[in-house]
């Protein structure tokens, strides 16, 4: 069955550096587009950032466009994302997300992990 | 962006009840492709998301048929046909038409 597991989550403070991944099994991981979707405690969903399925195409929300960077290695079934100069409202459970076509968006998410950016 | 506005924001239902959810956007979700691209998701309590409805109308597989999709454009209705308990929880709508995908507020069902 697919699964998609997030690891890399945890406590930063404000301008620290994190580097989230996702392990992707189940399916043919170089078919589908990847994104980063995430949930700020007791909020809605903001959708961060994707890239297709080659990795030739890739989006970011103003929100974190030029502080984070997305990847992929369609080699390893794994997804990244690197997050620098995090901020308090970086604070939310993030979501590795895989879909055939975006605009339909996610087919399959993950269970999430918590990054918090505090002092 | 563009700017989904889902109404109510809480709606509590009696077991059995039929529930309806709006979802508008502020442009046409009318894609160059001929498709409105407008989904919903189900997030019930502790869980990840996970898609119910694509393109406005097409449930997802196992999805029940108590839940169904309508609308065109700008205006859109999620609705549940006669709510279970298994139903609580919260609705999102996307729109996957324009960068960036952005999602309503949610809509929080709950049972009375």
């Amino acid at each position: 069955q697919v699964q998609l597991v997030e690891s890399g989550g945890g406590l930063v403070k404000p301008g620290g550096s994190l580097r989230l991944s996702c392990a992707a099994s189940g399916f043919t991981f170089s078919d589908y587009y990847m994104s980063w979707i995430r949930q700020a405690p007791g909020k809605g969903l903001e959708w961060v950032s994707y890239i297709s399925s080659s990795g030739s195409t890739i989006n970011y929300a103003d929100s974190v466009k030029g502080r984070v960077t997305i990847s992929r290695d369609n080699a390893k079934n794994s997804l990244y994302l690197q997050m620098n100069s995090l901020r308090a409202e970086d604070t939310a459970v993030y979501y590795c997300v895989s879909g055939v076509n975006s605009r339909w968006g996610p087919d399959y998410w993950g269970q999430g992990t918590l990054v918090t950016v505090s002092s | 962006d563009v700017v989904m506005t889902q109404s109510p924001l809480s709606l509590p239902v009696t077991l059995g009840q039929p529930a309806s959810i709006s979802c508008r956007s502020s442009q046409s979700l009318v894609h160059s492709d001929g498709n409105t691209h407008l989904n919903w998701f189900q997030q019930r309590p502790g869980q990840s998301p996970r898609r119910l409805i694509y393109k406005v109308s097409n449930r997802d597989s196992g999805v029940p048929d108590r839940f169904s999709g309508s609308g065109s454009g700008t205006d859109f209705t999620l609705k549940i046909s006669r709510v279970e308990a298994e139903d609580v929880g919260v609705y999102y709508c996307m729109q996957g038409t324009h960068w960036p995908r952005t999602f309503g507020q949610g809509t929080k069902v709950e049972i009375k």
